[in-house]
C-alpha cells in the first residue's frame, strides 16, 4: 500500500542553520505531497504542496522540489528561527482516493 | 479563512462513558475526517465522510462510529470508552471536487481526549 516515510526526530538546529528533512513516499501512479506544520497545542497547517513531478513548492522561506525518479520531497530551509520550532509532516494524497497518508512527524527544536 | 472548529480542546471522561466530539467547518467542504494523533504513530484515520449521512471506515474504526446529518458537522463518538482511547483527536476538511486530490486538508485545533 501506498506510504510515507520521514527522517525521526527530534532535530535540534542553532538559529540560523540550515534545515533538511527528509520524506519519501510509495504509490500507485503520482500522488500529490505536502507538508503539514503543526505549533505547539494546535492543529496541523499547511505549509506548502506540489501536485506534479519536478514542481517546487515554497512558503515562508520553506522549500521541497517533488521528485519523481527518488520518490521523494524533502523539505528545506537555509536559514531557521527559533519561531520555526514545530513538528513537521510530510503527506501524500493519490488521485481517485480521498485518502491521505501521513509520515509520523518530526519535531524540530531551534535554539537562540 | 477556512475555519475548523472543535467542540473542545481538552475533555476527561471515565472508561465506559459514551463520547461526542464535535467538528465544525464553514466553508462548505463535501469530505470531513476524523484522525487520531499519537507520539511516534503519526495520524491515523479512523473515519472520513464525503457527503451528508456518508461515511467509509479509515485505518483504526474499532471503537468508534460517526455521524453526519449535515453537511458542516461531522461527529465522532466513542460509543464505551476505554483507557487507549487517550489520545489527541484531529478534525479535518477538504474541497474534493474535481480529481479528488491535491486538495488542501484544513485542521482544527485538536480535542485531547483522556480517559480515566
Amino acid at each position: 500500500g501506498n506510504s510515507v516515510t520521514q527522517m525521526e526526530g527530534p532535530v535540534t538546529l542553532s538559529e540560523e542553520a540550515f534545515l533538511t528533512i527528509n520524506c519519501t513516499y510509495t504509490a500507485t501512479g503520482y500522488p500529490s505531497l505536502f507538508w503539514y506544520v503543526q505549533y505547539p497545542g494546535e492543529g496541523l497547517q499547511l505549509l506548502l504542496k506540489a501536485t506534479k513531478a519536478d514542481d517546487k513548492g515554497s512558503n515562508k522561506g520553506f522549500e521541497a522540489t517533488y521528485r519523481k525518479e527518488t520518490t521523494s520531497f524533502h523539505l528545506e530551509k537555509g536559514s531557521v528561527q527559533v519561531s520555526d520550532s514545530a513538528v513537521y509532516f510530510c503527506a501524500s494524497a493519490s488521485r481517485g482516493t480521498y485518502k491521505y497518508i501521513f509520515g509520523t512527524g518530526t519535531r524540530l527544536k531551534v535554539l537562540a | 479563512d477556512v475555519k475548523v472548529t472543535q467542540s473542545s480542546r481538552y475533555l476527561v471522561k471515565r472508561t465506559g462513558e459514551k463520547v461526542f466530539l464535535e467538528c465544525v467547518q464553514d466553508m462548505d467542504h463535501e469530505n470531513m475526517f476524523w484522525y487520531r494523533q499519537d507520539p511516534g504513530l503519526g495520524l491515523r484515520l479512523i473515519y472520513f465522510s464525503y457527503d451528508v449521512k456518508m461515511k467509509e471506515k479509515g485505518d483504526i474504526p474499532e471503537g468508534y462510529s460517526v455521524s453526519r446529518e449535515k453537511k458542516e458537522r461531522f461527529s465522532l463518538i466513542l460509543e464505551s470508552a476505554s483507557t487507549n482511547q487517550t489520545s489527541m483527536y484531529l478534525c479535518a476538511s477538504t474541497t474534493g471536487r474535481g480529481d479528488r486530490s491535491g486538495d488542501t486538508q484544513y485542521f482544527g485545533p485538536g480535542t485531547r481526549l483522556t480517559v480515566l
